[in-house]
C-alpha cells in the first residue's frame, strides 16, 4: 500500500519568511513518481512539479525549492520570501506502479502581511 | 481553449435526482480522473478511464457511473444523488509523464 502523509495541517508566516512543508511517503515500489500541487483559495488544483524515484537531484524554480531524500522517504517543499499570494492549500501525492496518485492529507499555508 | 473544462461550476440538486458533471479536454490524453475533495478527507478518486471506452473504478466508485465514448469527454453521472454525495469534484487527465492537469472543479449541493 502507499501512503502520503503531510503532518502539518497548518502553516502561518509573516511575509517574506521562510516556509518549509513537510511530506512524508511510503511505497513499496523501486519507481515512483513524487508531486507537488498547490490549490489557491479560488479552488482550482495546480500542478507545481514532479520528480522521478531515480533522481534525487534538489529542484529550485523561483522562490520554491524542493528536497527529495530517499534515505529518509520525504519530499519537502521550501517557499522562501514568502508572500501573500502563497497562502493556499499545498498537497503532496504518490504515484506508484498503477494508475493512482494518492494525495496527502494537505497544510494549509496563510501568509500574513 | 486549450486545457480541460468541467460544467458546470455549480450545481444544486435534490436528494434523488440524476445529475450529470460534464468533463472535457483539449490535449488528446489518454487517461482522465474523476476525484471528490471533501473537508477531512482530501481527495479521493471516484473513477478513472484508461482510453475510450476503458473505465474502472477508483476509491469510492459507488453511486456513480462513467462513460467515456470519446477520448475528450469524460462524464460523470450520480445516478440518484445522496446528500453524501455533497462536495467538489475535479476531473483530470493526465500527460505521459504522470503529470495530472486538474479542470476547475464542480460544486454540487445535494439537498
Amino acid at each position: 500500500a502507499q501512503k502520503v502523509t503531510q503532518a502539518q495541517t497548518e502553516i502561518s508566516v509573516v511575509e517574506k519568511e521562510d516556509v518549509t512543508l513537510d511530506c512524508v511517503y511510503e511505497t513499496r515500489d523501486t519507481t515512483y513518481y513524487l508531486f507537488w500541487y498547490k490549490q489557491p483559495p479560488s479552488g482550482e488544483l495546480v500542478f507545481l512539479i514532479r520528480r522521478n524515484s531515480f533522481d534525487e537531484q534538489n529542484e529550485i524554480s523561483g522562490r520554491y525549492s524542493w528536497n527529495f531524500q530517499k534515505s529518509t522517504s520525504s519530499f519537502n517543499f521550501t517557499i522562501t520570501a514568502s508572500q501573500v499570494v502563497d497562502s493556499a492549500v499545498y498537497f503532496c501525492a504518490l504515484r506508484s506502479n498503477d494508475y493512482k496518485l494518492s494525495f496527502g492529507a494537505g497544510t494549509t499555508v496563510t501568509v500574513r502581511a | 481553449d486549450a486545457g480541460i473544462t468541467q460544467s458546470p461550476r455549480y450545481k444544486i440538486t435534490e436528494t434523488g435526482r440524476q445529475v450529470t458533471l460534464m468533463c472535457h479536454q483539449t490535449w488528446s490524453h489518454s487517461y482522465m480522473f474523476w476525484y471528490r475533495q471533501d473537508l477531512g478527507h482530501g481527495l479521493r478518486l471516484i473513477y478513472y478511464s484508461a482510453a475510450a471506452d476503458i473505465t474502472d473504478k477508483g476509491e469510492v466508485p459507488d453511486g456513480y457511473v462513467v462513460s467515456r465514448s470519446k477520448t475528450e469527454n469524460f462524464p460523470l453521472t450520480l445516478e440518484s444523488a445522496t446528500r453524501s454525495q455533497t462536495s467538489v469534484y475535479f476531473c483530470a487527465s493526465r500527460t505521459d509523464t504522470y503529470e495530472q492537469y486538474f479542470g476547475p472543479g464542480t460544486r454540487l449541493t445535494v439537498t
